[in-house]
């Protein structure tokens, strides 16, 4: 399978603790992205990479979460000190660089803080 | 603030009728806008792009229109089929990143 992989597909934690998700984007991809969606809702922006640069960070993003991307390949999305208001569907997506390219998202990794 | 806004009810459609959904978006001035489908626990999965020197766009059974003016984009289904149930996403394209609408939710009957 080609696509764009997450891992794991679903987290239970406590509260407090702390919370690591890969992502593993389509190879050939330079962009890659960090969405969060909760229920009822579309995914909202987090963060994005181009290669190993993040080049953006939404302003609403805690400094609880943070995000890397290693030599432009796979990523990690970090989340410390998780609160209940964490609990979210964390998508990852990837494209090809140029304007406006469609994104290929990931099957998610479903977060519930207990 | 900038806002994107979808059909805020669920649309429910028998089977062979046209589906339409709106997007309306505020404070964007996007060059391109994306339209999704989610099924429930998975991922969005890209369906169409249109650019803003493009007013309609088609891709078989699927229309887009977009209207920079209006700052709206029509999404159409046509002669639709229970498979075609899920939400819909609308998402202006704008610097470098993707903003989603909080989608339609489509339900076709048979």
């Amino acid at each position: 399978d080609t696509g764009v992989s997450q891992d794991p597909r679903h987290k239970i934690t406590k509260r407090g603790q702390n919370v690591t998700f890969r992502c593993d984007p389509i190879s050939e991809h330079n962009r890659l992205y960090w969405y969060r969606q909760t229920l009822g809702q579309g995914p909202e922006f987090l963060t994005y990479f181009q290669n190993e640069a993040q080049l953006e960070k939404s302003r609403l993003l805690s400094d609880r979460f943070s995000a890397e991307r290693p030599k432009g390949s796979f990523s990690t999305l970090e989340i410390q000190r998780t609160e209940q208001g964490d609990s979210a569907m964390y998508l990852c997506a990837s494209s090809f660089l140029g304007d406006g390219t469609e994104a290929f998202f990931g099957q998610g990794t479903r977060l519930t803080v207990v | 603030s900038q806002k994107i806004e979808q059909n805020s009810e669920a649309l429910n459609i028998q089977e062979g009728k046209t589906a339409t959904l709106t997007c309306n978006y505020t404070n964007y001035s996007p060059a391109y806008l994306q339209w999704y489908r989610q099924d429930p626990g998975r991922g969005p999965v890209f369906l169409l792009l249109i650019r803003e020197n493009e007013k309609e766009k088609r891709k078989e059974r699927l229309k887009v229109t977009f209207d920079t003016t209006l700052k709206q984009s029509l999404f159409h289904i046509t002669a639709s089929q229970p498979a075609d149930s899920a939400t819909y996403l609308c998402a202006p394209y704008n610097d470098y990143k993707l903003s989603f609408g909080a989608g339609t939710t489509v339900t076709v009957r048979a």
